[in-house]
C-alpha cells in the first residue's frame, strides 16, 4: 500500500526566510511524487512532480522539491518565502508498481509567511 | 483554456435526501477523479475512470455513493440518503490519457456539502 506522511500540520516562516515543508512517502515499487498547493476556497494547484532522473526538481512560484530514495522523502523547499506563498500544501504519491492512477495524499501543511 | 468546473459550488442538505455532485472536466482529458476532503484531514481517493474502461470504485466509503461519466466527459457523484459525515469538500480532477500514470491532475474548485 502507498502512503504519504506531512508530519508538521503547520509551518512559520519570517517573510525573506527559507522554507521547507516535509513529506515522506512509503511504496512498494518507485514513486511518482507530486507537490500541490491549496488557496483558500479555491482547488488544488499543481506545483511540481518527481518522475525519475534529477532529484531536485523545480516547480511553479520558485519552489524546488529534492528527492530523496534513502530517507523516502520529497520536502518542498523555497529560499525566500513571500507571505503570498501563504496556503496548504499536500504532497502526493502514485506507485509505479501497483497501476493505481489514484493519487494518495497526505494530510496537508498550512504555511505562515509572517510579514 | 477553461479548467475543471464543479456545481454546485456549495450544496447544503438535510440528512437522509440525495445529492448530485457535477464535474466538468478540461476538454481531451480522457481521466476523472473524485476525492473528498474532510476538514483537517488530506484528499481520500473515491473513484477514478478512463475512457471506456471499467471505473475503479476502490474508495467509495458505501453502497450509498456512486457516480458516473457519460459519453467519457461529464461526470455526477451521487450520494443517497446523506449522513452528517458525508459532509466535506468533494473535488474533482482530470488527466490526459496519454502518460497518465505520471501526468499531474488538474482540479476544479470542489463543491462543499453540508448535510444538517
Amino acid at each position: 500500500a502507498q502512503s504519504v506522511a506531512q508530519p508538521e500540520d503547520q509551518v512559520n516562516v519570517a517573510e525573506g526566510n527559507p522554507l521547507t515543508v516535509k513529506c515522506t512517502y512509503s511504496v512498494s515499487g518507485n514513486p511518482y511524487l507530486f507537490w500541490y498547493v491549496q488557496y483558500p476556497n479555491r482547488g488544488l494547484q499543481f506545483l511540481l512532480k518527481y518522475i525519475t532522473g534529477d532529484n531536485l526538481v523545480k516547480g511553479s512560484y520558485g519552489f524546488e522539491a529534492e528527492f530523496n530514495k534513502s530517507q523516502t522523502s520529497f520536502h518542498l523547499k523555497k529560499p525566500s518565502a513571500l507571505v503570498s506563498d501563504s496556503a496548504l500544501y499536500f504532497c502526493a504519491v502514485r506507485d509505479t508498481d501497483t497501476g493505481r492512477r489514484a493519487l494518495t495524499f497526505g494530510s496537508g501543511t498550512r504555511l505562515q509567511v509572517q510579514p | 483554456g477553461a479548467g475543471v468546473s464543479q456545481s454546485p459550488s456549495n450544496k447544503v442538505t438535510e440528512k437522509g435526501k440525495d445529492v448530485e455532485l457535477r464535474c466538468d472536466p478540461i476538454s481531451g482529458h480522457t481521466a476523472l477523479y473524485w476525492y473528498r476532503q474532510s476538514l483537517g484531514q488530506g484528499l481520500e481517493f473515491l473513484i477514478y475512470f478512463q475512457g471506456n474502461s471499467a471505473p475503479d470504485k476502490s474508495g467509495l466509503p458505501s453502497d450509498r455513493f456512486s457516480a458516473e461519466r457519460t459519453g467519457g466527459s461529464v461526470s455526477t457523484l451521487t450520494i443517497q440518503r446523506t449522513q452528517q459525515e458525508d459532509s466535506a469538500v468533494y473535488l474533482c480532477a482530470s488527466s490526459p490519457r496519454e502518460g497518465a500514470v505520471y501526468n499531474e491532475q488538474f482540479f476544479g474548485p470542489g463543491t462543499r456539502l453540508t448535510v444538517l
